[in-house]
C-alpha cells in the first residue's frame, strides 16, 4: 500500500472549511484514499474514501487532484466536535477480502472557537 | 455507534497473566479486524478474519493469538502479559462487496483499554 504524508497538526477556527490535505504520490491505479478520525481514544471513525472522483456525504467532501498523488479533505463548516486526528490511508482494492488498515501518524486538527 | 460492540471497556491486569477480548461485528458483516494501539507505535494492525477463516497477520506477537466463531464474533488472547502490551485494543469490521474492491470500508469499534501492572 502507498505512503500517505500529511501535516501534522493544523488550526481551524470554529464555522470555517477545514481543508487537510495528503500526499500520496506513489499511489497505485487499484488504490483507494480513505480517511478516517479519530477523537480523543475513541474508536477511529470512517468518513469518506474514493478512487478517482471527488466524492461528498454528510459528513465531508474528498478532492482528489487529477493525477491522484494528492487530495483534500474538506469539512465544511467545522465544529469544536471535530477535533481529531484525521488519517488518510491508501489501500488497494481488495482480493480475496483482505484489507487491512495502515494508519501513519495522521493530522491533529484543533477546532478553535 | 458504529454497530460494532467490544467487551469489557477497560481491563487491569498483571505481568505473565492471559486477558481474552471479545469483540461482536456489525450484523452481517463477514470480517473482523484487530487493531493495537499503543503510545509509541500508533495504530497497528494485528490480525484479520473472514467467515471463521484467517485472512491476514499483522505484527500480532507469538503470544497473542485470534479466532472467529460460527456466530462471526471474535475474541482476541492475551498471554504472558508484559507492561510493554498495555494498550487500546481496537476490533473493525466490515462487509463483503462482491469482488468490487476497496470499498469494504472498517467500522470500529469503541476499543478494551488494557492496562498491564
Amino acid at each position: 500500500d502507498a505512503k500517505t504524508t500529511q501535516p501534522t497538526s493544523m488550526d481551524c477556527a470554529e464555522g470555517r472549511a477545514a481543508n487537510l490535505p495528503c500526499n500520496h504520490s506513489t499511489i497505485s491505479g487499484n488504490e483507494y484514499v480513505y480517511w478516517y478520525r479519530q477523537i480523543h481514544s475513541q474508536g477511529p471513525q470512517y468518513i469518506i474514501h474514493g478512487l478517482k472522483n471527488n466524492e461528498t456525504n454528510e459528513m465531508a467532501s474528498l478532492i482528489i487532484t487529477e493525477d491522484r498523488k494528492s487530495s483534500t479533505l474538506i469539512l465544511p463548516h467545522a465544529t469544536l466536535r471535530d477535533t481529531a486526528v484525521y488519517y488518510c490511508i491508501v489501500r488497494v482494492g481488495s482480493s480475496g477480502n483482505t484489507g487491512k488498515l495502515i494508519f501513519g501518524q495522521g493530522t491533529t486538527l484543533q477546532v478553535k472557537p | 455507534d458504529s454497530g460494532v460492540t467490544q467487551t469489557p471497556k477497560h481491563l487491569i491486569t498483571a505481568t505473565g497473566q492471559r486477558v481474552t477480548l471479545r469483540c461482536s461485528p456489525r450484523s452481517g458483516d463477514l470480517s473482523v479486524y484487530w487493531y493495537q494501539q499503543s503510545l509509541d507505535q500508533g495504530l497497528q494492525f494485528l490480525i484479520q478474519y473472514y467467515n471463521g477463516e484467517e485472512r491476514a497477520k499483522g505484527n500480532i506477537l507469538e503470544r497473542f493469538s485470534a479466532q472467529q466463531f460460527p456466530d462471526l464474533h471474535s475474541e482476541l488472547n492475551l498471554s504472558s502479559l508484559e507492561l510493554g502490551d498495555s494498550a487500546l485494543y481496537f476490533c473493525a469490521s466490515s462487509a463483503p462487496t462482491g469482488g468490487r474492491g476497496g470499498r469494504e470500508t472498517q467500522y470500529f469499534g469503541p476499543g478494551t483499554r488494557l492496562l498491564v501492572l
